[in-house]
């Protein structure tokens, strides 16, 4: 069984950078092929990217190409997501999921990214 | 890029009521798609997969059906413990993935 257990709460100024952690258990980080969804209070799910096992390489959707990366540390089977130059809008619940064979199976508790001035 | 569209955005039910929710796709994406619940404050949870697969350990009173642009994903008996938002997503754009905006269903 994975367990996903993510970072705690962040409050960030605009212009700032955060980065949330994502620690795996039960499985192995290679063997997992993690993804990170966004949602922002009271609206929906919204994909940011992750591994694409296809051709092993990180995808990002184009809306945050440039502010986003997200890494991997397999010697403590923990991803990571930094998102740059936060602004207002980028308030939302951080999530990270494995993803399968075109669906998302295990989600971690989600991380609260508020940013205020 | 896919849109996904799903009506109603809300929907309020008795229990034992049948609930019927439907996402539609901006263009054909065979059976790649898939049905989550999220309940407030927890994350989502995988119920359907392939348009009409039931994830294991869901309750058989949920299914998917449909292909192509048109899904449909149905509660045959709602219990109070199915109070959630509902969200389908496509994945037939890979790499990319698109989630609709989500239906709210309450207890009426």
């Amino acid at each position: 069984q994975v367990q996903l257990v993510q970072s705690g709460a962040e409050v960030k100024k605009p212009g700032a950078s955060v980065k949330v952690s994502c620690k795996v258990s039960g499985y192995t980080l290679t063997e997992l092929s993690m993804h990170w969804v966004r949602q922002a209070p009271g609206k929906g799910l919204e994909w940011m990217g992750g591994f694409d096992p296809e051709d092993g390489e990180t995808i990002y959707a184009q809306k945050f190409q440039g502010r986003v990366t997200m890494t991997e540390d397999t010697s403590t089977d923990t991803a990571y997501m930094e998102l740059s130059s936060l602004r207002s809008e980028d308030t939302a619940v951080y999530y990270c999921a494995t993803y399968s064979s075109g669906l998302f199976d295990y989600w971690g508790q989600g991380t609260l990214v508020t940013v205020s001035s | 890029d896919i849109q996904m569209t799903q009506s109603p955005s809300s929907l309020s039910a008795s229990v034992g009521d049948r609930v019927t929710i439907t996402c539609q796709a901006s263009q054909d994406i065979s059976n790649y798609l898939n049905w989550y619940q999220q309940k407030p404050g927890k994350a989502p949870k995988l119920l359907i997969y392939d348009a009409s697969n039931l994830e294991t350990g869901v309750p058989s009173r949920f299914s998917g059906s449909g292909s192509g642009t048109d899904f449909t994903f149905t509660i045959s008996s709602l219990q109070p413990e199915d109070i959630a938002t509902y969200y389908c997503q496509q994945y037939d754009n890979l790499p990319m993935y698109t989630f609709g905006q989500g239906t709210k269903l309450e207890i009426k």
